[in-house]
């Protein structure tokens, strides 16, 4: 069965900083992959997806993933972070085929200090 | 539009009872999924709805489980004889659903919270 790996469970930044969030899957072939975000006290929101195409993706919000194939990795960037982008990020997956359910990673607490 | 609702936002009950987890889907939306989320962990797949059916239902846990979506709209999700173990987030989701060639972006409620004492 895949699984999504996030190594970094809780990252604190400064305003203005530069953001990576990890994300690797564990899948021998074609996924789509996605990121959520659930802001506090909110529900979990779709931040981009890929699903084929341009391995850059960019999604709401000023952020954007690069797809890896060869890593199997699906990074989670953004050049400056403010204070409302404290939340927590979930990068997720659902191989290509017949299935449809989302398989997530554990979740990055992200706590951006103003 | 409206999204995802779940009812209720909370539900506190006693180890052994029975509980029902209401999920209201987006209008038009013929995908429905029931997620699980304990603490500090991501949301893991309980069961998935095309219409009226279960399309897959390989995520419940055991038998006390039970979710049905009778008029393909609405669905509850059912947890017979709760454990403590039951204690978690309920999440539901709903996509629209144009074929199997097709991944279709799936829209989370806010969750029901389910405590077991």
């Amino acid at each position: 069965a895949q699984s999504v790996s996030q190594h970094n469970h809780h990252v604190i930044l400064s305003e203005a900083a530069s953001l990576e969030l990890g994300c690797n899957y564990s899948y021998g072939g074609t996924v789509n992959l996605f990121w959520y975000v659930q802001y506090p006290g909110q529900h979990l929101q779709l931040l981009l997806k890929y699903f084929s195409g341009d391995p850059l993706v960019k999604g709401i919000k000023g952020f954007e993933a690069e797809f890896i194939k060869s890593k199997f990795s699906f990074n989670l960037r953004k050049p400056s972070v403010q204070w409302s982008d404290t939340a927590e990020y979930f990068c997720a997956v659902i191989p290509s085929g017949s299935a449809r359910q989302l398989t997530f990673g554990s979740g990055t607490q992200l706590t951006v200090l103003p | 539009g409206a999204g995802v609702s779940q009812t209720p936002s909370n539900k506190v009950t006693e180890k052994g009872k029975y509980v029902e987890l209401r999920c209201d889907p987006i209008s038009g939306h013929t995908a429905l999924y029931w997620y699980r989320q304990s603490l500090g962990q991501g949301p893991e797949f309980l069961i998935y709805f095309q219409g009226t059916g279960a399309a897959d239902d390989s995520g419940l846990p055991n038998d006390r489980f039970f979710a049905v979506r009778p008029e393909g709209s609405v669905s509850t999700l059912k947890i017979q004889r709760t454990e403590r173990g039951d204690s978690a987030v309920y999440l539901c989701a709903s996509s629209l659903s144009r074929g199997l060639r097709n991944v279709d972006t799936q829209y989370f409620g806010p969750g029901t919270r389910l405590t077991v004492l």
